[in-house]
């Protein structure tokens, strides 16, 4: 069964600053995906990133950028320059594909507070 | 930007009362899924659904929890009977494959 692990349950930092975020997953699929999602207050799940096995180049979206490690199964998100609205609980998730709906698993999620 | 529309945004209910959680996916997601977070835990996966029937399920989803799309636009979640452990925020995914999917902004169920 794949799992997923956050091992930091909560991160603080000030505005500005960066940050980065750990997952760890454990699979023996060669073949799968990668995603940090955003929860916000409003607890609306929201897609930061997203990164294919496949691809040595590590993925990045504006001040969200990820470092793959394959063969360590590490999956870690680095915030820079965070900014007030960046507060949030922020869960990895893993997908294995497959014809038919593939599921996400996720983490138990690291809550992240920027302070002003 | 196309969102998934999730309805109502929270429901209070008697325990062993029927709840049907509805949403409207976007209009050319072949993927729909429901997944639950208890207050304070992590997302898990309930249900997929793909062409017209259950791909795959959890453990989490017993005999008490069904899911269809009557009418080829709305996919709903029905519990039968409701217990106090049903409380949670339920939500609603849909995809195109491997993209990863657009979350709707849930369903909280508070079971009384």
């Amino acid at each position: 069964a794949q799992t997923v692990t956050q091992s930091q349950p909560e991160m603080s930092v000030q505005e500005a600053e960066t940050v980065t975020l750990s997952c760890t997953y454990d699979t023996s699929e060669s073949n799968y995906y990668l995603f940090w999602y955003k929860q916000p207050p409003s607890r609306q799940m929201i897609l930061v990133i997203r990164q294919e096995a496949y691809k040595q180049q590590n993925a990045t979206e504006n001040r969200f950028s990820v470092n793959f490690q394959k063969a360590a199964k590490s999956f870690s998100l680095k915030i820079s320059d965070s900014q007030l609205g960046d507060t949030a609980m922020y869960f990895c998730a893993f997908m294995i594909p497959f014809q038919g709906a593939q599921k996400l698993v996720f983490g138990q999620g690291t809550r992240l507070t920027i302070n002003p | 930007e196309p969102e998934v529309t999730q309805t109502p945004s929270h429901q209070v209910t008697q325990m062993g009362q029927e709840v049907i959680l509805r949403c409207v996916p976007i209009s050319n997601h072949l993927y729909f899924y429901w997944y639950r977070q208890i207050l304070g835990q992590k997302v898990e996966f309930l249900v997929s659904f793909y062409n017209n029937e259950i791909s795959e399920k959890s453990e989490i989803f017993d005999d008490q929890f069904s899911v269809e799309r009557p009418d080829g636009s709305n996919f709903t979640l029905k519990i039968r009977s409701t217990k106090l452990e049903d409380s949670a925020m339920y939500f609603c995914a849909t995809g195109q494959g491997n993209y990863g999917y657009t979350f709707g902004s849930g369903t909280r169920l508070t079971v009384v």
